[in-house]
């Protein structure tokens, strides 16, 4: 079982809609939560992060976590053609600097004008 | 406040040679981290370091890899005697410390990169 696992895409979506991209862990140790995203050669660029379970939103983007569930989520809200990218969930045991993060091998993202 | 800075951005070594990667975390930042993505894989931990302080190698290839983070410059990643299989992007990455030695959450931010392609 891999450490962390993200919904197989390629997910495509028309310009407007929302983009729903799923991850779950396996380590029920895991503090805290990362979504990257990075363009095609480019380095990943962190959008969100979480800690408590629940909701998070950032204007377009709302991260959610249920631990119990060992699930977490991100939805792009009004998706525009720019959000096209690999999305990239993120974990960490610790929730202070120090914590190395374990990857999901992401989700491509076509947002279709 | 300049971001992570990496150099070179592109390398190109033939087999046997030695890669030298370098990393200048953010400003205030005092945690580094190398990550390598492989051909169509995932980011994958390498290392962690602090000035001085190797805390954390369990990423790294047993042999050839190495890494350090001295006092004064840059952190290194180096790599002796490339092999083919060592063409990837190297990402370094920094992560906060507050002030008072107090620890940050751990968000990481992420240098452009080095991609290391092996002839």
């Amino acid at each position: 079982q891999k450490e962390v696992e993200q919904n197989s895409g390629p997910l495509s979506v028309p310009e407007g809609a929302i983009a729903s991209l799923n991850c779950t862990y396996s380590d029920r140790g895991s503090q805290s939560f990362f979504w990257y995203r990075q363009y095609s050669g480019k380095s990943p660029e962190l959008i969100m992060f979480i800690y408590s379970n629940g909701d998070k939103e950032d204007g377009r983007f709302t991260a959610q976590l249920n631990k119990a569930s060992q699930y977490v989520s991100l939805l792009i809200r009004d998706s525009q053609p720019s959000d096209s990218a690999t999305y990239l969930c993120a974990v960490t045991q610790g929730w202070t600097s120090g914590s190395r993060l374990t990857f999901g091998e992401g989700t491509q993202l076509t947002v279709n004008p | 406040n300049a971001g992570v800075m990496q150099n070179p951005r592109h390398l190109v070594r033939r087999r046997g040679q030695e890669a030298r990667l370098r990393c200048s975390p953010m400003k205030g930042h005092s945690h580094v981290y190398w990550y390598r993505q492989l051909p169509e894989e995932g980011l994958k931990f390498m290392v962690y370091l602090q000035k001085e302080n190797i805390i954390d190698e369990s990423g790294m290839p047993k042999e050839r890899f190495s890494a350090e983070f001295p006092k004064e410059g840059p952190s290194i990643l180096r790599i002796q005697q490339v092999v083919r299989g060592d063409s990837a992007a190297y990402f370094c990455a920094s992560s906060p410390r507050l002030a008072g030695g107090r620890s940050s959450y751990n968000e990481q931010f992420f240098g452009p990169g080095t991609r290391l392609t092996v002839l």
